[in-house]
């Protein structure tokens, strides 16, 4: 069974400019995470997706950072335009029903920000 | 408010000892999941253990065990007979299970083990 793809794998770009990373999560997970982890520190949550309604986006920067889960499948996560303190792994994770699951977390997207 | 304390920042131990990792909860929920990822040098984080806050019963997963007590609010893991493989940096994770859009998940800060040959 294929686990949860992202892609792209390292993302370089410079400040103010679009950015976007795609996230196939574990066929039959209903439930999507996103999330960004900075140097040293521990996964904090952007958005959690049930299906594709966005259940929990509370700490998602929203003048910035946009998502989507269409079909409620795979989910695109924007930022634009991006900053220097954007620069983090952005970790994709999906679970078969809500936060009571164990989640299953893909390889996640390097982006630098210069 | 959710908060999960990973006090150990970094650990390092010589190959084949036992080495413990603390993990301190904090919640209004009675109904809540724990959990225990690793995050090897590789970067992919990897479901270890889920636990619910109604059963305490510690667990044990060959050289991995896992004592839960919530007279303390603490679930912390145990590797016995440490291995270089061991070395990864090991979060834990607390979710309240409430009806879905209120269901909180929350990671630690983590701790970076590294098991010395």
């Amino acid at each position: 069974e294929a686990g949860v793809v992202q892609s792209p794998r390292y993302k370089i770009i410079e400040k103010k400019q679009p950015v976007a990373f795609w996230c196939n999560p574990i066929s039959g997970h209903n439930t999507l995470y996103w999330y960004r982890q900075n140097l040293g520190q521990g996964p904090e949550l952007l958005i959690r997706y049930e299906n594709e309604e966005a259940v929990d986006d509370s700490q998602l920067p929203k003048d910035r950072f946009s998502a989507e889960r269409l079909k409620g499948v795979d989910s695109t996560l924007k930022i634009q335009p991006a900053e220097l303190g954007d620069s983090a792994v952005y970790l994709c994770a999906s679970s078969l029903g809500g936060v009571s699951y164990e989640q299953f977390f893909g390889p996640g997207t390097r982006l630098t920000v210069l | 408010a959710q908060k999960v304390t990973q006090a150990q920042t970094e650990i390092s131990v010589v190959e084949k000892e036992d080495v413990t990792l603390d993990c301190v909860y904090e919640t209004r929920d009675t109904t809540y999941y724990l959990f225990w990822y690793k995050q090897p040098p590789s970067g992919e984080l990897v479901f270890l253990i889920r636990r619910n806050s109604f059963d305490e019963q510690n667990e044990i997963s060959g050289r991995y065990s896992w004592n839960f007590q919530k007279s303390t609010s603490s679930f912390n893991f145990t590797i016995t007979a440490s291995q270089v493989v061991d070395s990864a940096v090991y979060f834990c994770a607390l979710s309240e299970a409430r009806y879905s859009s209120a269901s909180k998940i929350i990671f630690g800060s983590g701790t970076r083990l590294s098991i010395r040959p």
